[in-house]
């Protein structure tokens, strides 16, 4: 049971133009939701965040919108640049009281190109 | 210091080997995680600890053994382990136990192969 899912297994994008990114999720009880940008054989990195009373959050070239009602968000950067090129999760927390769970998404790998 | 530190980096054992993963982190968190990515998937929560203690085990068979000597540090023991669990294996740590808001931070890995 897939409880966030990122149905873009990837995406080609051209550099200086808009990369977007989606997941949903099927857990209402999700708290908090983050992006994270992956290179093979490294850690995920964390790159933005948004609480659920929100519905967006800026930091830089990264935009994150939330939509509550319809399950979704989505990761937006402007302008795209070859750096960019990874595999970007998206993930969901849980509080359960003790510590927060995460669960991420199936991943989307973005490339740049020139 | 925003470093999750995890050794070794690349680890071959065989399926009757004990080796231990260990991972370290100086920013005064008190939560910190294992996890498990096999190629092309997510990554997967295998344990927490929250002030040191074992808060969350998910259902993880017993020849993976955590440990948290103190609040720096995470070892990850293991024994008897079989060819499907070769993966890369990710420490994380967070600042606030329970907290809403919670951003982890991720360790390098360590790329295990059971042979």
């Amino acid at each position: 049971d897939q409880q966030v899912k990122q149905n873009s297994p990837s995406l080609s994008v051209q550099e200086g133009r808009i990369s977007i990114l989606n997941c949903d999720y099927t857990n209402s009880m999700f708290d908090y939701f983050l992006w994270y940008k992956k290179y093979p054989a490294e850690g995920p990195t964390f790159l933005i965040s948004i609480s659920s009373i929100k519905d967006k959050n800026e930091d830089g070239r990264f935009t994150v919108f939330l939509n509550k009602s319809a399950k979704h968000l989505s990761l937006h950067i402007v302008p795209s640049q070859p750096g960019d090129s990874a595999v970007y999760f998206c993930a969901a927390s849980l509080h359960t009281g003790t510590a927060s769970k995460l669960t991420f998404g199936t991943g989307t790998r973005l490339q740049v190109t020139l | 210091d925003t470093e999750v530190t995890q050794t070794p980096k690349h680890l071959v054992m065989g399926m009757t080997n004990k080796k231990s993963l260990k991972c370290e982190q100086h920013m005064g968190h008190r939560a910190m995680y294992w996890y498990k990515q096999k190629a092309k998937k997510p990554p997967e929560l295998m344990f927490v600890y929250s002030y040191e203690k074992l808060s969350i085990n998910e259902s993880v068979p017993s020849r993976f053994s955590p440990e948290c000597p103190n609040s720096s540090l995470l070892n990850l023991h293991l024994h008897a382990l079989q060819p499907e669990d070769s993966a890369l294996y990710l420490c994380a740590s967070s600042q606030d136990v329970g907290g809403y808001s919670e951003k982890l931070f991720f360790g390098s890995g360590t790329q295990l192969s059971v042979l």
